[in-house]
């Protein structure tokens, strides 16, 4: 059974800080996704990552992905309040397996001024 | 916006009855995923459906159904509705076939009384 676990599960920041957020996941998968989700809404896609050592970035946030480590990392660079919410990765068990994800249980994120 | 829609948006039903939920994919689209999401948690996945049939089932009991039709929109049906069915039901579209994201409805909030 594929498990998926992040931490921390709660993170509490100051804006201007860098923290990452840790995924790991217990099988061979190169196939993770990084979600986004506000407070009663829906799950944004932040970002896709296909194979080992994929770095992705977009604005302050970075993911990477070591299948040899089956680890994920969210990094958050100079914090702001708008990226307060609650961050998931998803694994799927591979190609055939696409869109059947195991989610971890998501990193609540506040960010204080 | 992810050309995904869901319906209803919220629904309270009462122990025992049965329910169903809609979800209209994004063009282009072929496979849908259900996942239900209780709160606090991350969601998890129901089964997945690609022309028009069933492609995979997480740890979900029968009384879960689902359908697909022709234009790719699907059906989520529960019956016996218990307690524990409350909860925050999510669909995802993805085209099986090649390495894109899913994209996620707004999801329907189902309480059970």
């Amino acid at each position: 059974e594929l498990k998926v676990e992040q931490n921390p599960l709660f993170l509490s920041m100051q804006e201007g800080k860098n923290y990452t957020i840790y995924c790991n996941y217990s099988t061979t998968s190169d196939r993770l996704y990084w979600y986004r989700q506000d407070p009663g809404k829906s799950l944004e896609s932040l970002f896709v990552l296909l194979s080992n050592g994929a770095v992705k970035q977009e604005g302050r946030l970075m993911a990477s992905l070591d299948t040899k480590a089956r680890l994920s990392t969210l990094h958050i660079t100079a914090a702001v309040h708008d990226l307060s919410a609650t961050y998931f990765c998803a694994v799927d068990k591979g190609y055939t397996n696409a869109g059947k994800s195991t989610f971890g249980d998501g990193t609540t994120l506040t960010v204080k001024p | 916006e992810t050309g995904v829609t869901q319906s209803p948006t919220h629904l309270i039903k009462t122990r025992g009855q049965q329910v169903t939920l809609r979800c209209s994919s994004q063009s282009g689209h072929n496979t849908v995923s259900w996942y239900q999401q209780a709160l606090g948690q991350g969601p998890q996945f129901i089964f997945q459906y690609y022309r028009e049939e069933e492609n995979g089932r997480g740890n979900f009991p029968p009384r879960f159904s689902g359908l697909q039709f022709p234009n790719y929109s699907s059906e989520l049906n529960v019956n016996a509705l218990e307690l524990d069915d409350s909860a925050l039901y999510l669909c995802a579209s993805s085209y099986l076939g090649r390495d894109t994201e899913a994209f996620f409805g707004q999801g329907t909030r189902l309480t059970v009384v």
